[in-house]
């Protein structure tokens, strides 16, 4: 069975702040791949990043990058100058297998960001 | 239209009403996915089809039924729902490649009374 826990139900960061949001994970597969979800207030689910398990280098997009550590089976976010449009709802999910399309999320970790 | 979209984005039904959720998307795509959003709790995934052909049903009751006419369109039939049923249920896609993003819809918000 595949498992994904995000610890923390609400964050908050102030504005231009860097805040860390936790995910881990169990999978008894050997590739599979890790992402995180971006949910705003009534709006589409969007990606806001990914890595593929077999890569060691940390995926880095912008202001968002992530600390993926396999052995302790960890994937946490780092949101960096935090901005008033980062607030949302942010899953964590793992896609087991090579083929990566069935997703099993986390239950969520509400971002508030305050000016 | 772009992207993914959902049909209708409210709907309040009995429980012995039937009705379809419509999810259609404009990308080109070769996957379409059922999600169920409750409230404080996980994603749950449905169902998945690659190209019209449904691969995965994560042991979801059969007062749900899904239907893939093509790969652009996706239905989810419902009928004789519970409360318990009541959800944001979501739609997406993918180019059905490896680890390919999921771009998902809005959603509906289904209501069972």
């Amino acid at each position: 069975a595949q498992t994904v826990t995000q610890s923390q139900p609400e964050m908050s960061v102030q504005e231009a702040e860097t805040v860390t949001l936790s995910c881990t994970y169990d999978t008894s597969e050997s590739d599979y791949y890790l992402f995180w979800y971006k949910q705003p207030p009534s709006r589409q689910m969007i990606l806001v990043i990914r890595q593929e398990a077999y890569k060691q280098q940390n995926a880095t997009e912008n202001r968002f990058s992530v600390n993926f550590q396999k052995a302790a089976k960890s994937f946490s976010l780092k949101i960096s100058d935090s901005q008033l449009g980062d607030a949302a709802m942010y899953f964590c999910a793992l896609s087991p297998g090579e083929y990566g399309n069935k997703l099993v999320f986390g239950a969520g970790t509400i971002l508030r960001v305050k000016s | 239209e772009t992207g993914v979209t959902q049909t209708p984005r409210h709907l309040v039904m009995g429980m012995t009403n039937k009705k379809s959720l419509k999810c259609e998307q404009h990308l080109g795509h070769n996957a379409m996915y059922w999600y169920k959003q409750s409230a404080k709790k996980p994603l749950e995934l449905m169902f998945v089809y690659n190209f019209k052909e449904q691969t995965e049903n994560n042991s979801v009751p059969s007062r749900f039924s899904p239907e893939c006419p093509n790969s652009s369109h996706l239905f989810l039939h419902l009928h004789t729902l519970q409360p318990e049923d009541s959800a944001l249920y979501l739609c997406a896609s993918s180019s059905g490649e490896g680890a390919a993003e999921q771009f998902f819809g809005p959603g509906t918000r289904l209501t069972v009374l």
